[in-house]
């Protein structure tokens, strides 16, 4: 009830493609939808996030899709550089105080 | 200031020692929290703090010991560890109530020999 599953484990794409990640819930009590990226020897970032009111989120190139129903979100990287190559985290949390419940992570390899 | 600072950055012990880790942030954060992360892994929540006082321990051995010494500072105390415990440990802060986004610092990288 509390997983968020997320795929793929790794994924590799060529420079100036739209890698795509995908994760999915089973608890509806989640209300906030966050992407974490994290490079090699550093903490986890917050990039993005969404919450179930809107099925679509853009910050620059980075775009979240929420399906409520099929309680399913993804992130999508426009024009994807190799400086984007990092591990990405899907979370998802209940809100307030409740801590985040993290998807195993994305490997992503953006070469040239 | 938007920083999570994090010493050492690195740190090797043995499983006899007694070490400390430290964690600072000066974005007037009233929630502060410790995470273990494992190669290749989520981050794993290890403890809670909220206005100075622990709210959230998820069963963590007695090995490790946090502290909160004011509302700017969290501190992990190391004691008796094992190889098992070598990770990459990450202080993380959020305003009181939107525990949904956390600030994470770069981490310790712990190697218990």
């Amino acid at each position: 009830q509390q997983q968020v599953k997320q795929s793929p484990q790794s994924l590799i794409v060529q420079k100036g493609g739209i890698p795509i990640i995908n994760c999915a819930y089973e608890n509806t009590a989640f209300d906030y939808f966050p992407w974490y990226q994290q490079f090699p020897g550093k903490g986890p970032a917050l990039l993005i996030a969404i919450r179930p009111d809107v099925s679509e989120k853009k910050e620059g190139r980075f775009t979240i899709s929420f399906n409520k129903s099929a309680k399913q979100f993804s992130l999508h990287i426009m024009d994807s550089q190799p400086g984007d190559s990092a591990t990405y985290f899907c979370a998802a949390s209940s809100g307030g105080n409740t801590p985040l419940v993290f998807g195993k992570g994305t490997r992503l390899s953006v070469i040239a | 200031d938007t920083e999570v600072t994090q010493t050492p950055k690195h740190l090797v012990m043995g499983m006899t020692n007694k070490k400390s880790l430290k964690c600072e942030q000066h974005m007037g954060h009233r929630a502060m929290y410790w995470y273990k992360q494992k190669a290749k892994k989520p981050p794993e929540l290890m403890f809670v703090y909220s206005y100075e006082k622990l709210s959230i321990n998820e069963s963590v051995p007695s090995r490790f010991s946090p502290e909160c010494p004011n509302s700017s500072l969290l501190n992990l105390h190391l004691h008796a560890l094992q190889p098992e415990d070598s990770a990459l440990y990450l202080c993380a802060s959020a305003w009181v109530g939107l525990g949904e986004k956390l600030f994470f610092g770069s981490g310790t990288q712990l190697s218990v020999l």
